[in-house]
Parts: structure tokens; C-alpha cells; sequence
């Protein structure tokens, strides 16, 4: 079975552009989420949908920040104006209802 | 919210001693504890989980317990080897499928 698909896989940008990441969530699942990873903060949540609806978006980091789901095999996080903080991991995960969370490999953004 | 804290940050053993990680928790709501690896540029993979109704659980090596009054639950890997280095994260949530919150990872090195 596929696991949760995620593009790009590297991604360097220059500051001030706009960055978009993609993800497909595994078939079948209701739920997913968008987790972003550095060294000083660890994991952290920046939103999560379920039944393509947004729950809990208090993660994300300011308005520069935007993620969609517009069907359920398909969501984004757009990042708009970019900035060298926002270098990071960004990981996209996905589960069934009240089941295991399975993470997509991630996508290492790199502002410049 | 919940806040999750895990210790050690980083953990150094030789094959084949035992290693734990220990996480504790603040929401008396919560009742999913999972445990999850990652190795170097991968996505987080869950490796075995507990809920709150149960004291402990085992998968060969591997072994969670949790104490649900102390708010405090912990890995336990024996017999380590080489392949079991890698960051383990901890995490918790009130319903499993729902958005985790994590501990800031143990780096576990395994020298031969």
C-alpha cells in the first residue's frame, strides 16, 4: 500500500517567495496533519483536518501560513511571503478515525 | 493543552543493554500514549502504543508502560543493537487519531 505521499521532497527557496507543499493522504483515511520539525522545537502541530474540514489551526505560526484540503486525497500548506525561519521539515501524516497516525517521509524547505 | 516532556534528550548505550526513555504528560484527559522512531531522514514510524486503560504492553524488545496518576509513561528497549539508533519520540492526545502532541525526541545511539 502506499504510505502518505509528499512533494517536494527538497525544496530551496529564496526569501520573500512563495513556497507550496503537497500532500496525498493514504486512501481511506479521514484524518490528516501538518507537523513541522526543527532541532530547537521538535515536532510541532500546525493544523489538522478531519473529513476535509480544518479542526485545530492554533499551530499555525501567523498569517503567512495557509493550508487546504480540498478533497480527501489531496491537501496543501502555502507558505506566503517565505522567510529564512520557516527552514524546516514539514511532515504531513494522516490516519483513520481513532487509529494509527502514519507520517509521510516530509519536506525539507530551506529559505534562503 | 497538553504539554508533553521527555528525558533524555540524548541516550548512549552498548549493544545488548537496556535502554528507557521516560515522558510525562499534563492533561488528565489523555489517553493515547504513543511511541514513535525515526530514523535519518525519514518520517516518524509508530513502533507500539498504549492506552490508558492498560499498564503496560510489550512487542519483543520493546515494552511501554504507564502511569496514569503520576502522568508519566516510559520505553523500555533490551537487548539493544545497532539498528535501534535513532530519535524515539513520545507523544500523547485524548483520542487516538486525533492531533498528537510530542516530546522533544531522545537521540539513542547503540555502539557495538
Amino acid at each position: 500500500d502506499a504510505g502518505v505521499i509528499q512533494s517536494p521532497r527538497h525544496e530551496v527557496t529564496e526569501m520573500g517567495q512563495e513556497v507550496t507543499l503537497r500532500c496525498k493522504p493514504i486512501s481511506g483515511h479521514n484524518s490528516l496533519f501538518w507537523y513541522r520539525q526543527t532541532m530547537m522545537r521538535g515536532l510541532e502541530l500546525l493544523i489538522y483536518f478531519n473529513n476535509n474540514v480544518p479542526i485545530d489551526d492554533s499551530g499555525m505560526p501567523e498569517d503567512r501560513f495557509s493550508a487546504k484540503m480540498p478533497n480527501a486525497s489531496f491537501s496543501t500548506l502555502k507558505i506566503q511571503p517565505s522567510e529564512p525561519r520557516d527552514s524546516a521539515v514539514y511532515f504531513c501524516a494522516s490516519s483513520r478515525q481513532g487509529n494509527t497516525i502514519y507520517f509521510g517521509e516530509g519536506s525539507w524547505l530551506t529559505v534562503v | 493543552g497538553e504539554n508533553v516532556e521527555q528525558h533524555p534528550s540524548t541516550l548512549s548505550v552498548q549493544e545488548g543493554d537496556s535502554a528507557v526513555i521516560k515522558c510525562t504528560y499534563s492533561d488528565s484527559a489523555s489517553n493515547y500514549f504513543p511511541w514513535y522512531k525515526q530514523e535519518l531522514g525519514k518520517g516518524p514510524q509508530l513502533i507500539i502504543d498504549i492506552r490508558s486503560n492498560v499498564g503496560e504492553k510489550k512487542d519483543q524488545r520493546i515494552a511501554v508502560t504507564l502511569n496514569k496518576t503520576a502522568k508519566h509513561f516510559s520505553l523500555h528497549i533490551t537487548e539493544t543493537q545497532p539498528e535501534d539508533s535513532a530519535v524515539y519520540f513520545c507523544a500523547a492526545n485524548r483520542q487516538a487519531g486525533t492531533a498528537l502532541i510530542f516530546g522533544k525526541g531522545t537521540t539513542l545511539s547503540v555502539s557495538s
